[in-house]
């Protein structure tokens, strides 16, 4: 398996602009993560998925962030507008979850830098 | 709100030193404890997965630790090599699915 594919790379913007990073789980995994990473706040959790269905979007900094999932093999987070403060690095993270068993590796993508001008 | 400190924020070492990254966190009512490596510019990877019943695991030159009481946790590593140098990243678990992660440990061995 390839891995957690996520895309771009590498997003260059300027304020106010919408924003679209993408994210492919491993096939297989049922569950999906949204993640931003800053020097000054390290990894957070923003939203996860559970069989496509958001379970917990608590970390979601507010209304200009939105995620998806339309199917299993496919996930988008939105930034509309975005601001220079948005600028972080996000990860999209996914596992396999067995109910009732604790154990959950998540298997990270290589991340998005995104600038935000 | 659990929260995850790790210390030493950064570590520089010689190669073939032995050394321990320590990681805290507030809640103990965890359900389980992960250590993390962190490439520049890449994602992370999963070194090493403590469930909150055991005490220590092991992988090769890797060696980490659990005590849930206290809410501590650390990361043996013998033998270091420039190969190793990274970020290390502990994180906790506080329900079946989610992390909370500490800032890292950035680790530089020199040849």
């Amino acid at each position: 398996d390839a891995g957690v594919i996520q895309s771009p790379r590498h997003e260059v913007t300027e304020m106010g602009q919408e924003v679209t990073l993408r994210c492919k789980p491993i096939s297989g995994h049922n569950s999906l993560f949204w993640y931003r990473q800053t020097m000054m706040r390290g990894l957070e959790l923003l939203i996860y998925f559970n069989n496509n269905v958001p379970i917990d979007d608590s970390g979601m900094p507010e209304d200009r962030f939105s995620a998806k999932m339309p199917n299993a093999s496919f996930s988008t987070l939105k930034i509309q507008p975005s601001e220079p403060r948005d600028s972080a690095v996000y990860f999209c993270a996914s596992s396999f979850r067995i109910e009732g068993l604790p154990k959950n590796i998540q298997y990270f993508g290589a991340g998005t830098r995104l600038s935000v001008l | 709100k659990q929260e995850v400190t790790q210390i030493p924020a950064a570590l520089s070492v010689p190669e073939g030193e032995n050394l321990v990254l320590n990681c805290s966190f507030t809640d103990s009512a965890i359900y389980n404890l992960q250590w993390f490596r962190q490439d520049p510019g890449k994602g992370l990877t999963s070194l090493l997965l403590i469930q909150s019943s055991q005490r220590e695991q092991t992988s090769g030159r890797l060696n980490a630790s659990l005590d849930k009481s206290s809410g501590r946790s650390t990361l043996y590593i013998a033998a270091s090599q420039p190969g190793d140098s990274a970020t290390y990243l502990c994180a906790v678990s506080g329900g079946y699915s989610t992390l909370t992660f500490g800032k890292g440990t950035m680790l530089l061995v020199s040849p």
